[in-house]
């Protein structure tokens, strides 16, 4: 069973502080994905990584950047985090093979203050 | 104008109705076609792959209109459990590997 984690379910910050948000795949799949999920907005691509070290600008990567060092593991950085990156945050991983069907994680909520 | 639009809904139908949502995407290069399903705060999970075709996994009937870039899903005999909202999904005209979603259609099955 495909099992995708994020290291936090709920997370306050406060503006200006910088926050890591930490994703852990243990499928041995290539792709990764970090997504944020508003509502009326649906899920919108922030950065993915097909390979270690590798990463790829999103639709919306402002005010975001990411570090992939290992294949399992994709984590998110909001450098200085602001009120208008209050959002749920999801993390995806696929596969290199079959339909690249999206494996999440159960998402981070953060509020920042 | 938006990549891949549905109809928000909210649609509340009664336990054994018959009930259908629409989606359409706007680059025709598009290759993959997906429903997935997700729960009040869950994540997405994959309900089913979308083909040409069409196809039908139990209850659930997908189809795929290309010439109309059109993609619809059916669900029949609505059980609670069906209760959620779907996303329409469709593969980036670059690479099968990225997905753009659609904001989902919200469902509610009623006893």
């Amino acid at each position: 069973d495909v099992k995708v984690t994020q290291s936090s379910r709920y997370l306050v910050k406060r503006t200006g502080e910088k926050v890591f948000l930490e994703c852990v795949q243990d499928m041995d799949h290539e792709n990764m994905f970090w997504y944020r999920q508003d509502p009326g907005l649906g899920l919108r691509l922030i950065y993915f990584s097909y390979d270690v070290k590798m990463k790829e600008k999103g639709d919306i990567p402002e005010g975001y950047s990411v570090s992939r060092e290992k294949k399992e593991r994709f984590s998110l950085i909001l450098e200085s985090a602001s009120t208008n990156q209050t959002s749920m945050y999801l993390c995806a991983s696929s596969p290199n093979r079959g339909n690249y069907e999206q494996y999440f994680g159960p998402g981070t909520r953060l509020t920042v203050t | 104008r938006k990549e891949v639009e549905q109809d928000p809904g909210p649609f509340n139908v009664p336990e054994g109705a018959t009930v259908a949502f629409n989606c359409t995407y706007s680059n025709s290069a598009s290759q993959s076609f997906f429903w997935y399903r997700q729960d009040c705060r869950k994540e997405p999970k994959l309900l089913m792959s979308v083909y040409s075709s069409g196809n039908e996994d139990g209850r659930f009937t997908a189809q795929l209109n290309r010439a109309s870039q059109y993609i619809s899903l059916l669900i029949r005999d609505s059980k609670l459990s069906d209760s959620a909202t779907y996303l329409c999904v469709v593969s980036h005209s670059g690479s099968a590997r990225q997905l753009t979603f659609g904001s989902g259609t919200q469902l509610t099955v009623l006893p």
